[in-house]
């Protein structure tokens, strides 16, 4: 059965520090993969996307996303975490054909802390 | 900015009532889609569409109805609403030109059945 996991529930980060929010996929081919933001009471935010090419995609707010086939992976990152980056985050996989639904991971709240 | 919108934000409303919770999207995008999410929780598809006319079920059993006359409007109707309904419901859309086009979502609407 085709699966994302997002491993961790909660992540706690300090301001300025880099963070890494982890996302595995269980998917034949090579399909889409996308990180989404949603702050309390929105709806879900895009961030950024891979559909191929250089392994590192850059997104919205400074993020970025690191891309490894070999483990199936899509971890997102950032840098130096903000306050405003507290949010929680999810992590999608769409197939690459026969289908546009989109599987989405758990989730994964993420706190920065001042 | 993606322009999606649903109404109400917010619904609070008795046992038994009819119910239709409204998504407008003025994308022309073809690809529409309901999730439900209790608050801060994974999502949950419940229905979709591919086009005009075109409705399906998601993976999530779920008592509400869809339809789809126009491009740009997805309502999803519960016939007689129950305590069990009450959740957080997403609407999203998604272009079918290109390749792995990320959804956009509407901010929600709440529902809380009493």
């Amino acid at each position: 059965a085709q699966s994302v996991a997002q491993p961790e529930d909660q992540v706690n980060v300090a301001e300025g520090n880099p963070l890494t929010v982890k996302c595995t996929y269980s998917v034949s081919g090579n399909p889409y993969l996308f990180w989404y933001v949603q702050y309390p009471n929105r709806g879900l935010q895009f961030l950024l996307k891979y559909i191929t090419g250089d392994n590192l995609v850059k997104g919205s707010y400074g993020f970025e996303a690191e891309f490894n086939k070999s483990q199936t992976s899509f971890h997102l990152k950032k840098p130096s975490a903000l306050v405003s980056d507290s949010a929680l985050y999810f992590c999608a996989v769409r197939p690459p054909s026969g289908t546009y639904k989109y599987i989405f991971g758990t989730g994964t709240r993420l706190k920065v802390l001042a | 900015e993606a322009d999606i919108y649903q109404t109400p934000r917010y619904l609070v409303i008795g046992t038994g009532k009819k119910i239709t919770l409204e998504c407008s999207q003025t994308m022309g995008h073809d690809k529409m889609y309901w999730y439900q999410q209790d608050p801060g929780m994974e999502l949950h598809l419940i229905h979709y569409s591919y086009g005009v006319n075109s409705t399906e079920k998601g993976d999530l059993s779920s008592e509400s109805t869809v339809s789809r006359i126009r491009t740009e409007h997805f309502p999803l109707t519960l016939e007689s609403a129950r305590p069990s309904h009450t959740s957080q419901y997403l609407c999203a859309s998604s272009e079918s030109q290109g390749s792995g086009q990320p959804q956009h979502f509407g901010d929600g609407t709440r529902l809380s059945i009493l």
